[in-house]
């Protein structure tokens, strides 16, 4: 199993460009996160997915989109970054309900946006 | 959800006990204390879960008092591959609701 995979590693960008990070999971696991991290901080939610077909808006949403295109793949939407986006993104999944609160994480995507 | 506080950092040297508290004052009922570890560069991982007095696995021992409202992280005899940040993070185990992690605590471990 690859377990949590996440493309791209890292990523350049011009104020005002889009893009979108990927994450696919091989764990058959029903939930799945985005995170943000900045440097010397700890993480935050941006979305989550509880489920497949459903998406809810964590701590830090605003200038996101996601899209939980299947149980296996969730993905996160810059419409037009701004340098305030510059961070690394993780993401994230669990098995779902019950058990242990065990999420899963990606190697990451380190975003610059200049 | 409830918010937890931890100490921004602590030091320890190699083959020390590290204990590592976080309060959780308005944990809820349902609510399970979980612990992660987070190295430079990588995501965080998962280290122990308890709900409520003690709880212990390969590498750690997670202590919860009978109020549940703290909890002590325990890794016995640290060693330098042990510096990383520790993150305790409160919720239920439903999935619906995401978990927040906090600052953390950074640990460092002297030679």
């Amino acid at each position: 199993n690859a377990g949590v995979t996440q493309t791209p590693k890292f990523q350049v960008l011009k104020t005002g460009q889009s893009m979108t990070l990927q994450c696919a999971q091989d764990m058959n696991h029903n939930s799945m996160y985005w995170y943000r991290q900045d440097p010397g901080m700890g993480l935050r939610l941006i979305y989550y997915s509880a489920s497949e077909g459903t998406t809810d808006k964590g701590e830090v949403p605003n200038g996101y989109n996601v899209s939980r295109l299947n149980k296996r793949e969730f993905s996160l939407r810059l419409e037009s970054a701004a340098p305030s986006q510059t961070s690394v993104y993780f993401c994230a999944s669990r098995p779902g309900t019950g058990g242990k609160n065990e999420q899963f994480f990606g190697p990451g995507t380190r975003l610059t946006v200049l | 959800l409830a918010k937890t506080t931890q100490p921004i950092s602590m030091d320890s040297y190699e083959g020390q006990e590290v204990n590592i508290t976080c309060s959780h004052n308005n944990i809820a009922t349902n609510d399970y204390i979980t612990w992660y570890q987070q190295f430079p560069s990588q995501g965080p991982r998962f280290i122990i879960q308890g709900y409520k007095t003690k709880v212990t696995n390969e590498v750690a021992s997670l202590f919860i008092p009978a109020d549940r409202k703290s909890s002590t992280l325990s890794l016995p005899r640290v060693s330098l591959s042990d510096t990383a940040v520790y993150y305790c993070l409160v919720g239920d185990d439903t999935g619906r609701r995401a978990l927040t992690f906090g600052s953390g605590t950074r640990l460092q471990v002297q030679p």
